[in-house]
């Protein structure tokens, strides 16, 4: 068992449709990123939060320390929200992992128009 | 949010030489830097931390004399991939940070598409 777990792997969403992605992680951490990958490449830092709730735009990321939960939503979808997410948590204080990402599998999100 | 740059984006190289990627902070200093391969269809894999001044911190697995990484100031580093092969071949990104505590974000490069032929 991974120590990020995202779900769902793959989604499919019509223009408009609100939609959650889940990350559940199992390690200690001191902050965790939601992060967005085209297909070209290139990641872009969403957010960073270590406790409750951040919103920019469309999205907003949640976070539940006492059950090691955090989602991201994007509410009105767009076809241009068609990316990679990806969940990274940020390894607690101490230790050699101290400030380490370690990253979740990724949610494939496709928006059709 | 804070900007970083790669150079190349894309390189295309023969079997046997080495190939220096670039890793840029733009509009801040990065006491850390850290650099990362991604497969297809896989996720990040973290090579390497690299602190402004001092040696690198190489993962379990990856070879320091094959992956070399310098970080000479707070808004360079770099990693040069010394007598590349096919299996080398990957997408590299690099972070920057100016730190590692929680409050310290990690602010990514566009990446490096290395093809070895």
């Amino acid at each position: 068992k991974n120590e990020v777990e995202q779900s769902p792997q793959n989604l499919t969403a019509q223009e408009g449709e609100f939609i959650t992605i889940n990350c559940s992680y199992s390690v200690g951490i001191s902050a965790l990123h939601w992060l967005q990958q085209h297909p070209g490449g290139g990641i872009v830092s969403l957010f960073m939060l270590s406790s409750g709730k951040k919103k920019h735009g469309r999205l907003i990321a949640t976070i539940n320390i006492q059950e090691k939960h955090s989602s991201l939503h994007i509410t009105a979808s767009h076809p241009r929200d068609s990316a990679v997410y990806i969940c990274a948590a940020k390894a607690n204080a101490g230790g050699t992992s101290y400030g380490k990402l370690t990253f979740g599998q990724g949610t494939i999100l496709t928006v059709h128009p | 949010g804070a900007v970083v740059s790669q150079h190349p984006s894309w390189v295309i190289c023969k079997s046997g030489t080495s190939v220096k990627i670039e890793c840029r902070s733009l509009d801040f200093q990065a006491t850390t830097m850290f650099w990362y391969r991604q497969f297809p269809k896989q996720s990040l894999m973290l090579m390497a931390t690299s602190n402004e001044g001092s040696k690198a911190t190489y993962e379990q697995g990856v070879e320091k004399d094959k992956f070399l990484i310098n970080h000479a100031s707070l808004t360079l580093s770099t990693l040069t991939v010394t007598s590349a092969h096919p299996e080398d071949s990957s997408f590299y990104i690099c972070s920057a940070s100016n730190g590692v505590h929680y409050y310290n974000e990690q602010f990514f490069g566009p990446g490096t598409r290395l093809t070895v032929l």
